[in-house]
């Protein structure tokens, strides 16, 4: 089967700019998770869809990040405006249940805000 | 408040030697435990968890919540096992997520 799919894989920005991020889970999961990996520390979860809902979201910055699924599939994850401290590896998630189960993870997307 | 503790960043063993990566973890509740792999400009990809007791590569792990604690183990390291590995945890509404900071295992030939 096919991996979860992320784009682009690099992204530099300057501070200040925005930025979008893209991720495609595996065929019919319906779980999505995006995490933030900054350099040196593990994954830190920042949101989680179940379907096209959101389940979990305390650990998103709402002043500056967003993330939609709009139909239970693809999802979009935006910082705008962007800090240095943003800069860090963006991974997608996808599972086939919520809780518990195991997590595919796609390749990532490197970000950094100069 | 750290819910995951991975003491050791660096960590490295002769290939034969036993290998144990520590995992502490901080939660009140009936917590889910797991182990990470990400090896060499692979994805990070589940190795094994707790409710199944499975021995995946050689690796095992038991829950201690009597020390809070969820050891990954093998006996005989191999040069593949070279890796970085992340021990997680969920809460029971699965709600959550927590991730060790990792630490990276060299299995020396």
């Amino acid at each position: 089967e096919a991996g979860v799919a992320q784009s682009p894989r690099y992204k530099i920005i300057e501070k200040r700019q925005s930025v979008a991020f893209w991720c495609n889970p595996i065929s019919g999961h319906a779980t999505l998770y995006w995490y933030q990996q900054i350099l040196g520390q593990g994954p830190k979860l920042l949101i989680q869809f179940q379907n096209n809902g959101v389940v979990d979201d305390s650990q998103l910055p709402k002043d500056r990040f967003s993330a939609e699924r709009l139909k239970g599939v693809d999802s979009t994850l935006k910082i705008q405006p962007a800090k240095l401290e943003d800069s860090a590896v963006y991974l997608c998630a996808s599972s086939a249940q919520r809780q518990g189960l195991e997590q595919y993870f796609g390749p990532g997307t490197r970000l950094t805000v100069t | 408040a750290q819910r995951v503790t991975q003491p050791e960043k660096l960590l490295s063993v002769f290939k034969g030697a036993p290998v144990e990566l520590k995992c502490n973890y901080s939660y009140s509740g009936s917590p889910e435990l797991f182990w990470y792999v990400q090896y060499s400009r692979q994805r990070l990809q589940l190795l094994l968890r707790h409710i199944s007791r499975e021995s995946i590569k050689g690796f095992t792990a038991d829950l201690n919540k009597g020390e809070t604690s969820f050891h990954l183990k093998k006996p005989f390291a191999q040069e593949e096992d070279s890796a970085m590995y992340y021990c997680a945890l969920t809460t029971f509404t699965g709600n959550q997520f927590y991730f060790g900071t990792g630490t990276s295992l060299t299995v020396i030939p």
